[in-house]
């Protein structure tokens, strides 16, 4: 069965500084990978997928099919990205089921 | 963008009572909607697929006599939790996959609080 690992359930970082957001995976076939961000009080969203290999308010993961993972980086980190972050799994690209990694609490801090 | 609505936002029952829960897409059609459950700072846990015009794909260990789920039409599905304990309470969120994109959109999520 698939699976999706945040090993971090706490992120904390100075504005300004890099971030990385580590998501491992375990899957036999050939998934599609999602970030999803919920900041405080708002709903889920998603903030990017693998397949669309685009950059979205800087944010950039790149899915290393060698080491299972999906890790999400932004160069410099700003306080508005402090949020929840969710790592998720989908079995196709037809819209299926997700599975979601614990997820990783971001602070950045002033 | 996508909008995808969950009515109610919160609610308060009895024990023993059932609570239905609706989840619309505003401006697309979703043939395929999801529901999941969220425990205080935990993430979501997938209940059941709900697909237009079928019956819903119940995840292992969720009881569908207890989740009910309907999805008439293409912007609609409601989860009843039937014969609420307080053990029910949680935040159900709901998604909705837009047939076009592929994209899942997701609701605000309903918070349920059974006394």
């Amino acid at each position: 069965a698939q699976r999706v690992t945040q090993p971090e359930k706490l992120l904390s970082v100075f504005k300004g500084a890099p971030v990385e957001l580590k998501c491992n995976y375990s899957y036999s076939g050939s998934p599609e990978l999602f970030w999803y961000v919920q900041y405080s009080r708002q709903r889920l969203q998603l903030l990017l997928r693998h397949i669309s290999r685009e950059s979205i308010k800087g944010f950039t993961a790149d899915l290393n099919k060698g080491e299972t993972s999906f890790h999400l980086k932004k160069p410099f980190a700003q306080e508005e990205d402090s949020a929840m972050y969710y790592c998720a799994l989908s079995e196709e690209t037809s819209g299926s089921r997700l599975t979601f990694g614990e997820g990783t609490q971001l602070t950045v801090n002033p | 963008g996508a909008v995808v609505s969950q009515h109610p936002s919160w609610v308060i029952c009895k024990s023993g009572t059932s609570v239905k829960i609706e989840c619309r897409s505003l401006d697309f059609q979703a043939t395929t909607m999801f529901w999941y459950r969220q425990f205080p700072k935990q993430s979501l846990m997938l209940m059941a697929t709900s697909n237009e015009g079928s019956k819903a794909t119940y995840e292992q260990g969720v009881e569908k006599d207890k989740f009910l789920i309907n999805h008439a039409s293409l912007t609609l599905s409601t989860l009843t939790v039937t014969s609420a304990h307080p053990e029910d309470s949680s935040f159900y969120i709901c998604s909705a996959s837009d047939s076009y994109t592929d994209t899942q959109y997701f609701g605000p999520g309903t918070r349920l609080t059974v006394l």
